[in-house]
């Protein structure tokens, strides 16, 4: 079992649905992270939040939108996705302020399908 | 541009022989270096970090060495087993506000 938890494990949706990816940490990190997987891709950083305030938005499509309720939580609201969107959602955790050199610690993921 | 490259998409080795992954690096000055393993269907998992001014770490198994001469960084597992098959990560950070840099990974088999 990991110590950062995603939920739902699956999500299946359609380009006009609105839905919201949720984590949840309580090893007291005070960073989280958003990364998007594609089959044999290595993960690419979607968002970054330190301190529940996001520092790093990666160019991010407006269709994806974070939150960070407060330093447990963090969701990842969707809204009129891509089939391309499809993929493996991740999220991480780690001590530090999500810019320094600690180990991240991941979630199992959100496996995505845009119908 | 930023370039990681790791060594080979894919590795067979025979059980009990020592796995050597590579990671190279181009156009990057990382103060840091990263390896983490992935299991289908699952997250990364953090194994070692090693830092710029470090040559080598060991952990159980396992041995990273971090050559800046070079830009290349070596993963060993000694005396593998089939539970070592995995894909393998490496990852680069740079000092100041940038976030971690993932390598494509080396899909890593150990055969019995």
């Amino acid at each position: 079992d990991t110590e950062v938890t995603q939920t739902p494990k699956h999500l299946v949706m359609g380009m006009t649905n609105k839905k919201s990816l949720k984590c949840e940490q309580h090893m007291g990190h005070r960073a989280m992270y958003w990364y998007k997987q594609k089959a044999k891709k290595p993960p690419e950083l979607m968002f970054v939040y330190s301190y529940e305030k996001l520092s790093i938005n990666e160019s991010v499509p407006s269709r994806f939108s974070p939150e960070c309720p407060n330093s447990s939580l963090l969701n990842l609201h969707l809204h009129a996705l891509q089939p391309e969107d499809s993929a493996l959602y991740l999220c991480a955790s780690s001590q530090g302020d999500g810019i320094s050199n600690q180990p991240q610690h991941f979630g199992d993921g959100t496996r995505l399908s845009i119908l | 541009s930023q370039k990681i490259e790791q060594n080979s998409e894919a590795l067979n080795i025979q059980e009990g022989k020592t796995a050597t992954l590579t990671c190279n690096y181009t156009n990057y000055s990382p103060a840091y270096l990263q390896w983490y393993r992935q299991d289908p269907g699952r997250g990364p998992v953090f194994l070692l970090l090693i830092r710029e001014n470090e040559k080598e770490k060991r952990k159980e198994r396992l041995k990273v060495t971090f050559d800046t001469t070079l830009k290349q960084s070596l993963f060993h597992i000694t005396a593998s087993q089939p539970a070592d098959s995995a894909t393998y990560l490496c990852a680069l950070g740079a000092s100041g506000n940038t976030p971690l840099v993932f390598g494509k990974g080396t899909r890593l088999s150990v055969i019995a």
